[in-house]
C-alpha cells in the first residue's frame, strides 16, 4: 500500500511553545490529508481536513487558530500547534487520501511540559 | 460522528478464527463498511472494505448481511500479532472524511 510519513516521531515542547508536524505522502499525491488527534485508550478524532491550495476545513470544537493546517503542495501538509499548552498532549496521526483508500502515517507523539 | 457500533473487546485463541461484529443500522446505500486496525501507538491500517458483496483478500473476509445492517470481519487463523483495536467505518466512497468508532480491542492469547 501506499506509504505516509510523518515527522518528527516524538516531540517535546515547552508549554507556551509552537510545535510543527509535517506528514508526507510517499508515492502518490494527495490532494486532500487529514489531521486526527488521539487521547491514550480513545478513538482517533477528526480534527481536520487539508486541502491543497486552500484553506482547511475544521471539525467542529476544533480550534482553527491553534491548529494551523498548510497543505502547500500534493505531498505535504504541516500542522502547527501554537502556544502548546500540556492538555495539549496526545498522538496526533495524519491521512492520504487517494480517492479508493486513506493511507494514515505513523504518528507523532506530542508531549507538552 | 461514528455510525457504527462494536464490542469494546474480544478475545481469540491463537491460530483460530477471529470473528468481529459491527452494526451500522443506519447505513445508506452509497455507503461502504471499511475496516482498519490499530496496533499500539501506530497509525491505522487498512484492512478491507466493501459494499454489499462479501470480501476477501490476504488479510482478513468481510461478511456483509443482505440487509447490510451489519458486516463481520473474520480473520481465518489469528496470531499474536493480530491484537490490536479493529475499527468498522462506513463512509461514501470518494467522500473523502473518516469518522472512528470506539472500536473493539482484540486480544489474541496463544
Amino acid at each position: 500500500g501506499a506509504v505516509v510519513s510523518q515527522h518528527p516521531s516524538r516531540v517535546i515542547c515547552k508549554s507556551g511553545t509552537s510545535v510543527k508536524i509535517e506528514c508526507r505522502s510517499l508515492d502518490f499525491q494527495a490532494t486532500t490529508m487529514f489531521w486526527y488527534r488521539q487521547f491514550p485508550k480513545q478513538s482517533l478524532m477528526l480534527m481536520a481536513t487539508s486541502n491543497e491550495g486552500s484553506k482547511a476545513t475544521y471539525e467542529q470544537g476544533v480550534e482553527k487558530d491553534k491548529f494551523l493546517i498548510n497543505h502547500a503542495s500534493l505531498t505535504l501538509s504541516t500542522l502547527t500547534v501554537t502556544s502548546a499548552h500540556p492538555e495539549d498532549s496526545s498522538f496526533y496521526i495524519c491521512s492520504a487520501d487517494n480517492s479508493y483508500e486513506q493511507y494514515f502515517g505513523p504518528g507523532t507523539r506530542l508531549t507538552v511540559t | 460522528d461514528a455510525k457504527t457500533t462494536q464490542p469494546p473487546s474480544m478475545d481469540c485463541a491463537e491460530g483460530r478464527a477471529a470473528n468481529l461484529p459491527c452494526n451500522h443500522s443506519t447505513i445508506s446505500g452509497n455507503e461502504y463498511v471499511y475496516w482498519y486496525r490499530q496496533i499500539h501507538s501506530q497509525g491505522p491500517q487498512y484492512i478491507i472494505h466493501g459494499l454489499k458483496n462479501n470480501e476477501t483478500n490476504e488479510m482478513a473476509s468481510l461478511i456483509i448481511t443482505e440487509d447490510r445492517k451489519s458486516s463481520t470481519l473474520i480473520l481465518p487463523h489469528a496470531t499474536l500479532r493480530d491484537t490490536a483495536v479493529y475499527y468498522c467505518i462506513v463512509r461514501v466512497y470518494n467522500f473523502n472524511k473518516f469518522y472512528f468508532g470506539s472500536g473493539t480491542k482484540l486480544n489474541v492469547k496463544p
